[in-house]
């Protein structure tokens, strides 16, 4: 089976430039999960979706950050604009239901370097 | 904030037993304690997950004090490929939906 897909694997872009990040679930999944991770802060949670709908988005770090969901199989994060502190390593989650119970499976990430 | 410690690393040899230990002195009842894994460059791998009981599954076992306030994850035959940074992840409640990680132990498996 699928598990999470994230595309693009790499993005180089330069400052000031608009980055697309994608993410399909794990097919019955219905939480889905955007995680960050620097050297500096590790891996800290961005946001996270139930049925398609944002639950907490606490953890976008300001408004050049949003994450839709338009339906079960697809997610972006985008980031407009970027900026060289924005470079890190994206991971997209999945879990079947919401609650401590449910483990989140993750995709192998995006690696973003903004110049 | 993580609400776990762990060692920052330990070395195992190959084909050895590895067993991982964490500290969550201050874990509630509800909460759960999860293991994960990440080998460089990678997604963070689940491994396994426990509540009250001690748990297995064909990568790990999980043994859980009956405190609660530690536990350890076994790799029971650990080969070059289980090199990776470990992280211990208390996890709470029916909206505990925040994995949290900490720096988590860097376990080298050495030939």
């Amino acid at each position: 089976d699928a598990g999470v897909i994230q595309s693009p694997r790499h993005e180089v872009t330069e400052m000031g430039q608009e980055v697309t990040l994608r993410c399909k679930p794990i097919s019955g999944h219905n939480s889905l999960f955007w995680y960050r991770q620097t050297m500096m802060r590790g891996l800290e949670l961005l946001i996270y979706f139930n049925n398609n709908v944002p639950i907490d988005d606490s953890g976008m770090p300001e408004d050049r950050f949003s994450a839709k969901m338009p339906n079960a199989s697809f997610s972006t994060l985008k980031i407009q604009p970027s900026e060289p502190r924005d470079s890190a390593v994206y991971f997209c989650a999945s879990s079947l239901a919401q609650g401590a119970g449910n483990e989140q499976f993750f995709g192998p990430g995006t690696r973003l370097t903004v110049l | 904030d993580a609400k776990t410690t762990q060692p920052p690393s330990m070395d195992c040899a190959e084909g050895r037993a590895a067993n991982l230990p964490c500290n969550h002195s201050t874990i509630s009842g509800n909460e759960y304690v999860y293991w994960y894994r990440q080998i460089h460059s990678q997604g963070p791998q689940y491994i396994i997950h426990g509540l009250k009981n001690n748990e297995t599954n064909e990568m790990a076992s999980l043994i859980i004090t009956e405190d609660r306030k530690s536990s350890t994850l076994i790799l029971p035959h650990a080969t070059l490929r289980d090199t990776a940074v470990y992280y211990c992840i208390v996890r709470g409640g029916e909206y505990g939906n925040k994995l949290v990680f900490g720096a988590g132990t860097i376990l080298r498996v050495k030939s």
